[in-house]
């Protein structure tokens, strides 16, 4: 079955844009969860969301949000953007039972200029 | 606090040897511990996942144990090959959290 697949793999962005992200998790996963991982941080987690409902939130600025649709699909948005923004961003998908089968997206490499 | 701590931060091995990569935690309470592979600019890639009654469990040439007792966890890498080159992330997850915790990663160079 396919994996999870995010887009666009690669964005170049100026400081005070916004950004949106996406995710299409695996067929029949409900839950999505996002990360941003870079050198300095390692990966940390942003949010995660079961059946379009954001059930845990990370310690992130409220620049960042995200959205889940009823397919599962789901988005992420990053406004006002700034150089420490610059990130890869992944996202992961589970069928949200329990703490299992993470599987994660390539991820997209977001670049503020 | 829920902690992943990884050790060492770095290894450079040649190829065809042998490594131990080290994970300690402060998750509390255990569910699962998960060894990921990341390569450079993709998305972690799980290796093996393990609970609390599990000691060792193994992929190919990658094989994880586990004491809970200790709080500690090693992933052994036998055999390493060039591909083997990349992160080794050790991801920790509590009951009733859905939200894990990671470790920072070792990074693994192996050389011809």
């Amino acid at each position: 079955k396919a994996g999870v697949t995010q887009t666009p793999r690669y964005l170049i962005k100026t400081r005070g844009q916004q950004v949106t992200l996406s995710c299409s998790p695996i067929s029949g996963h409900r839950s999505v969860s996002w990360y941003q991982q870079t050198p300095g941080q390692g990966l940390q987690f942003l949010f995660e969301y079961f059946s379009e409902t954001q059930r845990n939130k990370g310690n992130f600025p409220g620049r960042f949000s995200g959205r889940q649709f009823s397919n599962s699909r789901s988005e992420m948005n990053v406004s006002t953007l700034e150089l420490g923004d610059s990130a890869l961003y992944l996202c992961a998908s589970s069928q949200g039972t329990g703490n299992y089968g993470y599987t994660f997206g390539s991820g997209t490499r977001l670049t503020v200029v | 606090k829920n902690q992943v701590e990884q050790s060492p931060q770095s290894l450079i091995i040649l190829e065809g040897k042998n490594c131990t990569l080290q994970c300690n935690y402060t998750v509390s309470p255990f569910s699962n511990l998960r060894w990921y592979k990341q390569d450079t600019g993709r998305g972690p890639v799980s290796l093996t996942i393990m609970t609390f009654s599990e000691n060792t469990k193994s992929n190919g040439r990658y094989t994880a144990t586990l004491d809970a007792d200790t709080k500690q966890s090693s992933l052994h890498i036998t055999a390493s090959q060039l591909s083997d080159s990349a992160s080794y992330i050790c991801v920790v997850s509590a009951w009733g959290s859905y939200i894990p915790t990671f470790g920072r990663g070792t990074s693994l160079i192996v050389h011809p």
